[in-house]
């Protein structure tokens, strides 16, 4: 079963107006997740790692002050599109691996994406 | 730069036959590898990992092959069934510091398993 749960699945706003996109780890403390963000046919790219108690750790060329992202527990992690415009549209996923695992190379789980639709 | 390359869109097979999914990496410092898989909606699901020390890596229908030299690696699934039918995405991992931790996809390679 899904381990990564995200909300909404879908979300249509207005231009100028904020949304928020949820990401919670089901059954284990993630201390550290991540976001990722799909165009149509192209491949997923990091947005940015966000860290429990810290700060988020940006991607080369990703507003900070745009997408906001708040680590406030082990198991939730949130992305705030503020000021949304049409080119925001896009399908964002959430990521973290579980921490029980020590090697990084424990894969990551997903979570089912949302769909992002300003108009 | 793409650093993770599918250079096939999609692909499509008969059902019970080999499927053959390729990825081509540029950075050498990449040294673990994994292939995701992705129904529409939804997001991408793990199936299958290889490390650099290792040239091949089973798991019942789905193995994948490493050729560090070529910066190559490939997933086999045999045989294919129709509900195999999704876009693949390779991914890679590796490298020095905080970027142990992030993994660049490919674009992903569409495949359709016709019954």
């Amino acid at each position: 079963g899904a381990v990564v749960s995200q909300h909404p699945s879908w979300v249509i706003c207005k231009s100028g107006t904020s949304v928020k996109i949820e990401c919670r780890s089901l059954d284990f403390q993630a201390t550290t997740m991540f976001w990722y963000r799909q165009f149509p046919k192209q491949s997923l790219m990091l947005m940015a790692t966000s860290n429990e108690g810290s700060k988020a750790t940006y991607e080369q060329g990703v507003e900070k002050d745009k997408f906001l992202i708040n680590h406030a527990s082990l198991t939730l992690s949130t992305l705030t599109v503020t000021s949304a415009h049409p080119e925001d549209s896009s399908f964002y996923i959430c990521s973290a691996r579980r921490t029980a695992h020590i090697s990084y190379n424990s894969p990551l789980h997903f979570g089912n994406g949302t769909r992002l639709t300003v108009t | 730069d793409q650093q993770v390359k599918q250079n096939s869109p999609s692909l499509s097979v008969q059902e019970g036959r080999i499927s053959i999914l390729n990825c081509d990496y540029t950075n050498s410092m990449f040294d673990y590898f994994l292939w995701y898989k992705k129904y529409p909606a939804e997001g991408p699901t793990f199936l299958i990992s290889i490390s650099s020390i290792k040239d091949k890596n089973e798991d019942g229908r789905f193995t994948v092959f490493l050729n560090k030299s070529a910066k190559h690696l490939s997933l086999h699934i045999v045989p294919s069934q129709p509900g195999d039918s999704a876009v693949y995405f390779c991914a890679a991992s590796g490298g020095s510091g905080g970027s142990n931790y992030k993994l660049t996809f490919g674009k992903g390679t569409l495949l359709t398993v016709n019954p």
